[in-house]
Order: C-alpha cells, then sequence, then structure tokens
C-alpha cells in the first residue's frame, strides 16, 4: 500500500530536549516536504527537498533542520524544542511538488 | 509576498445546500492550483487540481472548482452537501517558477442532516 509513514505520531516534550520526528514514503518520490499545521494559520512549510541531498526553507524554518540521505526518508530535527514548536506536523510526498500524499501527522506537545 | 487567501473560516449547512467556497491567490504569474480536504482525524487529501485548460475542473465526491485568472481565484463549488462533506478544506497554490506549496488558512465546514 502506497503511504507516508511518520512516529512518532504524539510527542510530549520538555524545552530544550532535541528531538526527531521520521518521515517515511514507499512511493520512490523525489519530493518531501514538513508543513505545521496551526489554528487559523492553516498549513505552513518549513522545509522540502527535491531529492537526495537537495533540500531548501519553506516559509517557517527557523528552530528545524532536516536531512535527506535516502530518497525514502525526511526527518524533522528539532535541536532545541520550545513551546512556540507546539504544533501539529505533516510529513508530504509527492513524484513531483504538485500532487502531494501526506502522512498520518505528528501532534508535538513543548512544555 | 506570496499569499492564499480563505475568506470564509467556519461555513454551516445542511445537507443538500449548495456550497461555494472562496480562494483567492496573491500571485501574477502563472499557478498550479489545488484544493485539499481534511477529514476530522484524518490527512489531508487531494479534492482536485487545476493546471492548465478548461479553467472549470472536476475533482472527487462530486467536486468543482472554477479558475478565473482575472480574479486571482479558484472556488470550489458543490451543488448538494453531506453530512459526509464535514472536514475542512484548503486551497493551495504553487506558482510555477517555485517548489514551493502554499497553503491558505482553511475553511472548516459543518454539514448538519
Amino acid at each position: 500500500e502506497a503511504q507516508v509513514t511518520q512516529n512518532p505520531r504524539y510527542l510530549i516534550t520538555v524545552t530544550g530536549k532535541k528531538l526527531t520526528v521520521t518521515c517515511s514514503q514507499n512511493m520512490n518520490h523525489e519530493y518531501m516536504s514538513w508543513y505545521r499545521q496551526d489554528p487559523g494559520l492553516g498549513l505552513r512549510q518549513i522545509y522540502y527537498s527535491m531529492n537526495v541531498e537537495v533540500t531548501d526553507k519553506g516559509d517557517v524554518p527557523e528552530g528545524y533542520k532536516v536531512s535527506r540521505k535516502e530518497k525514502r526518508n525526511f526527518p524533522l530535527i528539532l535541536e532545541s524544542p520550545s513551546p512556540n514548536q507546539t504544533s501539529l506536523y505533516f510529513c508530504a510526498s509527492s513524484f513531483d511538488r504538485y500532487e502531494q500524499y501526506f502522512g498520518p501527522g505528528t501532534r508535538l506537545t513543548v512544555t | 509576498a506570496q499569499s492564499v487567501s480563505q475568506h470564509n473560516h467556519h461555513v454551516i449547512l445542511s445537507e443538500a445546500a449548495s456550497l461555494e467556497l472562496g480562494c483567492n491567490y496573491s500571485y501574477g504569474g502563472t499557478v498550479n492550483l489545488f484544493w485539499y480536504v481534511q477529514y476530522p482525524g484524518q490527512h489531508l487529501q487531494l479534492l482536485l487540481k487545476y493546471f492548465s485548460g478548461d479553467p472549470l475542473v472536476k475533482g472527487i465526491k462530486g467536486f468543482e472548482a472554477e479558475f478565473i485568472k482575472s480574479k486571482f481565484s479558484f472556488n470550489l463549488r458543490k451543488p448538494s452537501v453531506q453530512w459526509s462533506d464535514t472536514a475542512e478544506y484548503f486551497c493551495a497554490v504553487n506558482p510555477d517558477n517555485t517548489d514551493k506549496l502554499i497553503f491558505g488558512t482553511g475553511t472548516r465546514l459543518q454539514v448538519f442532516p
């Protein structure tokens, strides 16, 4: 089954404790992206990747890092999480950048 | 800056009513346009898309959208909504010379039986 998986689905952590949210897709897509969804703000793009070792900033990259060492994986790294990064995070992938397939989301709470 | 506006934040309808959700974008060049839907507790799914050609595009579940270039709009329509259409709807724009997908803030639709 074609899918985008994210782990963990729910995470509660404390300020400053490094964390990684994994994202994996099994569709051999070249394009992958991370978004955060906040009430009243919709989805905002954090980072995206056009292919292995090719990443670029989206609209809200501050406080986040990504890597794309393999085509199927695109982890999101928060080196020092802060409460304003409490949000619902979605990973997405697509063959090109157009029709994106979204993962189930990761609800992160930073206290 | 490029942006996407969805002016209807919350829409409440009865079953069988007609639906129109507004979407406007601010970008003067060529764009690719999308509507995504997020059902309660689920992830986003593509509803329909427009790249070029006929400005009236049909999507899944009886939805359609019309691209009006002169108005920078891509409104979503459905003649008769169902309770199962209760969801949040997001308009998204890909400016043709970028790799970004810019989302609107979303419209929450509630349909009552």
